[in-house]
């Protein structure tokens, strides 16, 4: 079955730039997804890229997909505070439904 | 109107009450879903509409009851709930089951 992984903590320091890795094993997903979750909120999508993308960039995002590795990652230039949050890669694939990743903890440092 | 609601933001219920959660959106998406999610969990799939027809569920308990009265309303009927129930409740939708999710804010359910 599908099955998506992510490190489950970062810290990083204001001002720096986040990197959060995705890895997935199904090789017919479509569409990759990055959604934020905020503390006692639902879930928000940030961005996605087509699998025959390599890059997307949406002003301080930037997707970075390496579909033969199978290995997603979400940069966040800039960080701040108020990205502090959960962030969860999900694929979907023709005829399957979302598989969402553990989620990766940020946590920003002033 | 380009979000998903869900009523009510917290719930509280016995193990013999009858409850329901209520989720809109007047995105004009065809697809709906219900997902089950624990602390420092991901999102867990339970049941997905569309077309206003239930199309997946994941072997939920049969104390957990959805309904889809129309495109715009999706309905989980809760009846006889045990206290590991007790979880966030997430609705979201998407113009077609290929498309990607908009979530609401979830409820809060307890189970005492």
């Amino acid at each position: 079955g599908e099955d998506v992984e992510q490190s489950l903590f970062l810290s990083v320091r204001e001002g720096d730039s986040s990197v959060i890795n995705c890895t997935y094993t199904d090789s017919s997903s479509t569409y990759l997804y990055w959604y934020k979750q905020e503390p006692g909120a639902g879930l928000q999508l940030l961005t996605y890229i087509f699998s025959n993308m390599d890059m997307k960039q949406d002003q301080r995002l930037t997707v970075l997909l390496n579909k033969k590795d199978k290995h997603l990652s979400l940069r966040i230039a800039d960080t701040q505070t108020g990205d502090s949050a959960i962030y969860f890669c999900a694929e979907n694939g023709y005829g399957q439904n979302f598989v969402f990743g553990p989620g990766t903890r940020l946590s920003v440092l002033p | 109107d380009t979000e998903v609601t869900q009523t009510p933001k917290h719930l509280v219920m016995g193990m013999t009450n009858k409850k329901s959660l209520k989720c809109e959106q007047h995105m004009g998406h065809r697809a709906m879903y219900w997902y089950k999610q624990k602390a420092k969990k991901p999102p867990e799939l339970m049941f997905v509409y569309s077309y206003e027809k239930l199309s997946i569920n994941e072997s939920v308990p049969s104390r957990f009851s959805p309904e889809c009265p129309n495109s715009s309303l999706l309905n989980l009927h809760l009846h006889a709930l045990q206290p590991e129930d007790s979880a966030l409740y997430l609705c979201a939708s998407s113009l077609s089951p290929m498309d990607e999710q908009f979530f609401g804010p979830g409820t809060r359910l307890t189970v005492l």
